[in-house]
């Protein structure tokens, strides 16, 4: 099974662009690679997801190289309120057996004023 | 549109207790998780059902039970508390399309004295 990897924790500052990394070297050929955000009390809440090349919304980019042993995920501009935990997830959601679902541990991210 | 809704957002137990842990969606989804989430290890997976009737161990699955009998509703029950299961929990479900990402309740924090 895939094992994700990624940093504890990340500072920033607002306006700044940031960029959190997520290991995933033995990720098979067809696990998408999904971002998860968190607040405190509430649940995880989709950003994006990629399965290569980039991927742009409204709120994040997601960049995964030809390899596809890491993404990341792009925040462009941070504000105060983009201060919270984001997850990295590896697998095929709904391919039937959740199990192989690989969450990696969270990036806390605190954006300072 | 209420989404994924746990109850209760706070429980505390004695160890030899047992509850459920109430989650209910109203998004018509097939597939609901649940989810423990400690310091330091991320989310892991307890239970997982991918429609009515059917249910599956994830990685977590001892001193937990779970039933689906309707689409809208997956209680998870714990039968004898102990400190170990001191957690949140989450419960997440999702429309069982292919990579379709999942919806988080908010929680239910659980303490096991």
């Amino acid at each position: 099974l895939a094992k994700t990897t990624q940093p504890i924790s990340m500072d920033s500052y607002e306006g700044q662009e940031v960029n959190i990394t997520c290991s995933h070297n033995n990720i098979a050929t067809n696990d998408y690679i999904t971002w998860y955000q968190q607040f405190p009390s509430q649940g995880p809440r989709f950003i994006i997801q990629g399965y290569k090349t980039k991927v742009t919304n409204e709120v994040a980019s997601l960049f995964i190289p030809a390899d596809r042993k890491s993404s990341t995920l792009s925040l462009p501009r941070v504000s105060l309120s983009d201060t919270a935990v984001y997850y990295c997830l590896v697998g095929r959601p709904n391919a039937g057996n959740n199990r192989k679902l690989i969450w990696g541990l969270g990036t806390s991210l605190a954006v300072n004023p | 549109n209420a989404g994924v809704t746990q109850t209760p957002k706070f429980q505390v137990l004695k160890t030899g207790q047992s509850m459920t842990l109430q989650c209910a969606q109203d998004m018509n989804h097939e597939y609901m998780s649940w989810y423990r989430q400690d310091p330091g290890m991320g989310l892991r997976l307890i239970h997982y059902s991918v429609g009515a009737g059917i249910t599956d161990q994830g990685e977590v699955p001892n001193g937990y039970n779970v039933s689906r009998s309707t689409t809208e509703d997956f209680p998870l029950r714990l039968l004898s508390a102990a400190p170990s299961q001191t957690s949140v929990y989450f419960c997440a479900s999702s429309s069982g399309a292919d990579r379709q990402p999942q919806h988080f309740g908010d929680g239910t924090r659980l303490s096991i004295l």
